[in-house]
């Protein structure tokens, strides 16, 4: 198994609270990214990084930050967490898009906005 | 942006029955993974496909990278309980940092 870990594994918060995710990695992949899943959606990419200090968006970013000081960790942020943030959250990581390409995915966290 | 449609959404077979499912893209990948997700646990990946035409097996796991790089299909033959899940498709472009677009996902149920 890939050597990632989230946390916190469940989170429950209140609307306009800031949360942040972490999620780390033992494999000093270059590549990390941070996904959300909801019913009928899949998984759609939030943030992602390609390198420490390197990161841009995805398909879904607004209400979200990220920071990646270290290699190792790649932290999401909701400013002001809101209902529809209610979701599961996942981080993957890669060596290297442009050759083996295959993600592998963390266990997840999933966050209640009430 | 890129769209994948998964189909079907959801099957319910009987143990030892083949299954079929299949994606296909707005857009010309350059890789195509498959996916399979327990209940509160993350995606693990089944099968990596890097060529158009490219046909690769894992067990009693096939896949192939369609020709036209806009689909793939994955097969599971003589199913057991425990294929029971959530099986997603998921493509990266050339160019893309690696970001996957996924599918909606198929959801398996086997009857034993």
């Amino acid at each position: 198994d890939a050597g990632i870990t989230q946390s916190p594994r469940h989170k429950v918060t209140e609307t306009g609270t800031p949360v942040t995710l972490r999620c780390h990695q033992t494999e000093n992949h270059r590549y990390m990214y941070w996904y959300r899943q909801d019913p009928g959606h899949g998984l759609r990419l939030i943030h992602y990084s390609y390198g420490v200090k390197d990161t841009d968006k995805g398909e879904v970013s607004d209400g979200y930050s990220v920071s990646r000081s270290k290699t190792e960790d790649f932290l999401l942020t909701l400013e002001s967490a809101t209902s529809s943030q209610t979701s599961v959250y996942f981080c993957a990581i890669t060596s290297s898009p442009g050759t083996g390409r295959e993600q592998y995915f963390g266990p997840g966290t999933r966050l209640t906005v009430t | 942006g890129q769209q994948l449609n998964q189909s079907p959404q959801s099957m319910f077979i009987q143990e030892g029955e083949d299954v079929s499912m299949n994606c296909t893209s707005s857009s010309i990948f350059n890789t195509w993974l498959w996916y399979k997700q327990d209940p509160g646990e993350g995606p693990v990946l089944l099968i990596a496909l890097y060529k158009a035409g490219e046909l690769t097996s894992n067990g009693r796991l096939t896949a192939q990278f369609g020709i036209t790089r806009k689909d793939s299909f994955l097969n599971i033959s003589a199913s057991i309980p425990s294929d029971v899940g959530i099986y997603f498709c998921a493509g990266s472009g050339r160019t893309s940092y690696g970001k996957l677009t996924f599918g909606q996902g198929t959801i398996l149920t086997v009857h034993p």
